[in-house]
């Protein structure tokens, strides 16, 4: 069975600085992809960044980054230069290659500070 | 191009009330799936469809049944609603070999 754990119920930042947001996952597979969902209080989930695991390059999508580190099973999300609209939930998922499932942390508050 | 609606947006039921939770898409996935979303749970998944009419379990199905008839509709039944299912549930899509999951706006239910 696949878990995916965030150590961090909740986080803040000020505004214009960075942070990073933990994620750790268990699996036996080798092929799956990694996921960072934001959700706002509008509740719609919003694809942030994603992963695939072969892929030793960490993705990057603008302000957003991620620190893949496939060893140690860890996924982190690095915010930079934070901006109100950052501010929400933000859940790291699991998906392995082939299968329709995706497996959720419990998700990270994120505040941010004006 | 709609994406992923769900309807209702928020419903409230007393125990033993059926109903059933719409999701249509219309970007042609193959893929569908509803998740359930408790605080300090992340999201669940309940049932998900490959294909229309082809459906399977996830791993908290207890309490729902889903049918897949066509391609854009998936729609999610309770048959007799229990306080344990007070949620936010979402429904999504994915066209494989695509991975991203398109998500339904969600529906907040409520049983009293």
């Amino acid at each position: 069975a696949q878990t995916v754990t965030q150590s961090q119920p909740e986080m803040s930042v000020q505004e214009a600085e960075t942070v990073t947001l933990s994620c750790t996952y268990d699996t036996s597979e080798s092929d799956y992809y990694l996921f960072w969902y934001k959700q706002p209080p509008s509740r719609q989930m919003i694809l942030v960044i994603r992963q695939e695991a072969y892929k030793q390059q960490n993705a990057t999508e603008n302000r957003f980054s991620v620190n893949f580190q496939k060893a140690a099973k860890s996924f982190s999300l690095k915010i930079s230069d934070s901006q109100l609209g950052d501010a929400a939930m933000y859940f790291c998922a699991l998906r392995l290659q082939g299968a329709q499932k995706l497996v959720f942390g419990q998700g990270t508050r994120l505040t941010i500070n004006p | 191009n709609a994406g992923v609606t769900q309807t209702p947006k928020f419903q409230v039921l007393k125990t033993g009330q059926s109903m059933t939770l719409q999701c249509a898409q219309d970007m042609n996935h193959e893929y569908m799936s509803w998740y359930r979303q408790d605080p300090g749970m992340g999201l669940r998944l309940i049932h998900y469809s490959v294909g229309a009419g082809i459906t399977d379990q996830g791993e908290v199905p207890n309490g729902y049944n889903v049918s897949r008839s066509t391609t854009e509709d998936f729609p999610l039944r309770l048959l007799s609603a229990a306080p344990s299912q007070t949620s936010v549930y979402f429904c999504a899509s994915s066209q494989p070999p695509l991975v991203i999951q398109f998500f339904g706006p969600g529906t907040r239910l409520t049983v009293l």
